[in-house]
């Protein structure tokens, strides 16, 4: 099956950690993006890549890094700078051009303890 | 900046009833539009992607158009069912310069009553 899984499902953090979430597509996509959804807010951006080994900001980008070593997959790391991380992340993958159609992952629920 | 508005934020109906969603954006400078569903803790589903040359796509019960200089679009659904029961987001597509980002609106509840 083509598509894009995310790994964990539900993730618990302790204060001070960084934890990082798994995103991987086989739909041979060359652009990948990391949403954060809040209740009652639309979805936001926080970083995407348009090829391997390339990676750029997004709108929220702050306390969040991320790696493009394989066109496959595009991890997101939440690190202990981010002040508010409990939320719903999104993954995103969509093949070349700006105009095309984006699909979404199933999402990981982070929350912080 | 490009801002999405979508109203109603929630919005029920009897089962059969044929309704309309509606989304603005500020910036008629649009790349394309993507209308989406969403379930409650899961991703989002593609509905339906309308380019910016555009005016209307079709997909079963569901016809979304585009009127990028009024900055609207809408998404019919006819014939509702209680499946139809979820959040639909719409979202406008960027520039290639800015990774053909989405910025969403907020999405609209929908709940069909049998």
């Amino acid at each position: 099956d083509g598509g894009i899984t995310q790994s964990p499902k539900y993730l618990f953090r302790k204060e001070g950690q960084n934890v990082t979430l798994s995103c991987e597509q086989n739909l041979n996509h060359d652009a990948m993006y990391w949403y954060r959804q809040d209740p009652g807010q639309g979805l936001r951006l926080i970083y995407y890549s348009q090829i391997v080994n390339d990676f750029q900001k997004g709108d929220i980008a702050e306390g969040y890094s991320v790696s493009r070593e394989k066109k496959e997959s595009f991890p997101l790391t939440v690190t202990s700078a981010q002040k508010n991380p409990t939320a719903f992340y999104l993954c995103a993958s969509k093949n070349g051009l700006a105009y095309n159609e984006q699909f979404f992952g199933p999402g990981t629920r982070l929350t912080v303890l | 900046k490009q801002e999405v508005t979508q109203i109603p934020a929630a919005l029920s109906v009897p089962e059969g009833e044929n309704l309309v969603l509606n989304c603005s954006f500020t910036d008629s400078a649009i790349y394309n539009l993507q209308w989406f569903r969403q379930d409650p803790g899961k991703g989002l589903t593609s509905l339906l992607l309308i380019q910016s040359s555009q005016r209307e796509q079709t997909s079963g019960r569901l016809n979304a158009s585009l009127d990028k200089s009024s900055g609207r679009s809408t998404l019919y659904i006819a014939a509702s069912q209680p499946g139809d029961s979820a959040t639909y987001l719409c979202a406008v597509g960027g520039p290639y310069n800015q990774g053909g980002k989405l910025i969403f609106g907020q999405g609209t509840e929908l709940s069909v009553k049998p």
